[in-house]
């Protein structure tokens, strides 16, 4: 079974400090993976997915396959970035998403 | 407007009522999911579906059942509500070949 862990329940950064979120999984085959963001008041949403290798709202995220990481990143937070983000790779068999329990990003001012 | 809508927003009942969390989406995508969230903790799927007169059981082992008559609706059922089942359940739907995922807003449910 896939599991997926993200060891950091609350991250807590100066505005314009980078940030890196930290995610790690345990899968079978070739995984694909997303990072999906819950805004306060908002509904969870994508952020972005590993095989675009795109840049949303200047975050990251690079698939390492030998330490079996998709580490989220930005170089410089800002106050609007504070949000829950999710980690989630796809079971590629049952096209279904498993989560990890979250990591909450403070930007301070 | 195209959206996913869950209903009631928050739903405070007594153990041993029955209860149907409605989920309905206008996006015409033929995939749809419950997941389950504690507080704190991951979001775990408990169903999913294809489309019409699919079902799926997910990881997470739930007393509840779902149906799928129609494409747009995909509601949940608890036949004799519990304490252990207070918690959030979220209704998701993807567009067929799509791994992209929308998400309702959301019930809250406290069983007591």
């Amino acid at each position: 079974a896939q599991r997926v862990t993200q060891p950091e329940k609350l991250l807590s950064v100066f505005k314009g400090a980078p940030v890196e979120l930290k995610c790690n999984y345990s899968y079978s085959g070739s995984p694909e993976l997303f990072w999906y963001v819950q805004y306060s008041r908002q509904r969870l949403q994508l952020l972005l997915r590993h095989i675009s290798r795109e840049s949303i709202k200047g975050f990251t995220a690079d698939l390492n396959k030998g330490e079996t990481s998709f580490h989220l990143k930005k170089p410089f937070a800002q106050e609007e970035d504070s949000a829950m983000y999710y980690c989630a790779p796809m079971d590629t068999g049952r096209r279904a998403l498993t989560f990890g329990s979250g990591t909450r990003l403070q930007v301070q001012p | 407007e195209a959206d996913i809508y869950q209903t009631p927003r928050y739903l405070v009942i007594g153990t041993g009522k029955k209860i149907t969390l409605e989920c309905s989406q206008t996006m015409g995508h033929d995939k749809m999911y419950w997941y389950q969230q504690d507080p704190g903790m991951e979001l775990h799927l408990i169903h999913y579906s294809y489309g019409v007169n699919s079902t799926e059981k997910g990881d997470l082992s739930s007393e509840s059942t779902v149906s799928r008559i129609r494409t747009e609706h995909f509601p949940l059922t608890l036949e004799s509500a519990r304490p252990s089942h207070t918690s959030q359940y979220l209704c998701a739907s993807s567009e067929f070949g799509s791994d992209e995922q929308y998400f309702g807003p959301g019930t809250r449910l406290t069983v007591t």
